[in-house]
């Protein structure tokens, strides 16, 4: 089965630089998630979108955004990285319609700043 | 008080014997809960969620959720060398349009040949 597609899986960025993450839902999915963790601490929400609609806001800095696109992709936009922005990046997925709205995570995609 | 409350561990067991994970969460409404098993630099993998109050097996696991203490159990049997992970309690929030779910902090579990 398809699942939670995250590109790209490493990124090595510079402080003061930008990122873009990119993450294409599970099929027929119409809410997406992103979550970042650090090292040794347990993922916290930073912005979800359903219907291509930003939805819930968590902790996410000024400095980031996110988007859904038609295709229902979205992308996490970094800008002026710091060196705490270095952690792993989950974007998850979920069909509202379905039973108890279950969340299915991505890979993840680690990114390092230096 | 954080949302959903988990043990960090370590918790140690040996091989083949039964890994006993708990969880509290602080929302009475919560209906759904779940259970997520990560591997160190991998993604949440969901192992079990469940729903109503009582038990919910599947193969070695089985979840016991009890709504009125506010607890939800995950029991590992057999447990393998391969379950040594941490593994996340997770709540959607209630106050949450797009029920986004809360984490624990996780419990990490080591299972000793």
């Amino acid at each position: 089965a398809a699942g939670v597609i995250q590109s790209p899986r490493h990124l090595i960025k510079e402080k003061r630089e930008t990122a873009t993450l990119k993450c294409y839902p599970i099929p027929r999915h119409d809410t997406v998630y992103w979550y970042q963790q650090g090292p040794g601490q347990d993922p916290q929400f930073l912005i979800s979108f359903y219907e291509k609609m930003q939805s819930d806001k968590g902790s996410i800095p000024d400095r980031f955004s996110a988007q859904q696109f038609s295709d229902y992709h979205s992308e996490l936009n970094m800008s002026s990285l710091e060196l705490g922005d270095s952690a792993l990046y989950f974007c998850a997925s979920s069909f509202r319609g379905g039973s108890g709205n279950t969340i299915y995570f991505g890979e993840g995609s680690w990114l390092t700043v230096v | 008080q954080k949302e959903v409350e988990q043990n960090s561990g370590p918790l140690s067991v040996p091989e083949g014997a039964i890994a006993s994970l708990n969880c509290t969460y602080s929302d009475r409404g919560s209906q759904s809960f779940f259970w997520y098993r990560q591997y160190s630099g991998k993604s949440p993998e969901l192992i079990m969620s469940i729903y109503s109050n009582g038990d919910k097996e599947d193969g070695r696991f089985t979840a016991q959720l009890n709504k009125a203490s506010q607890y939800v159990s995950l029991l590992i049997r057999d447990s393998q060398p391969s379950d040594s992970a941490t593994y996340l309690c997770a709540v959607p929030d209630a106050y949450s349009s797009a029920s986004k779910i809360i984490f624990g902090s996780g419990t990490r579990l080591s299972i000793r040949p």
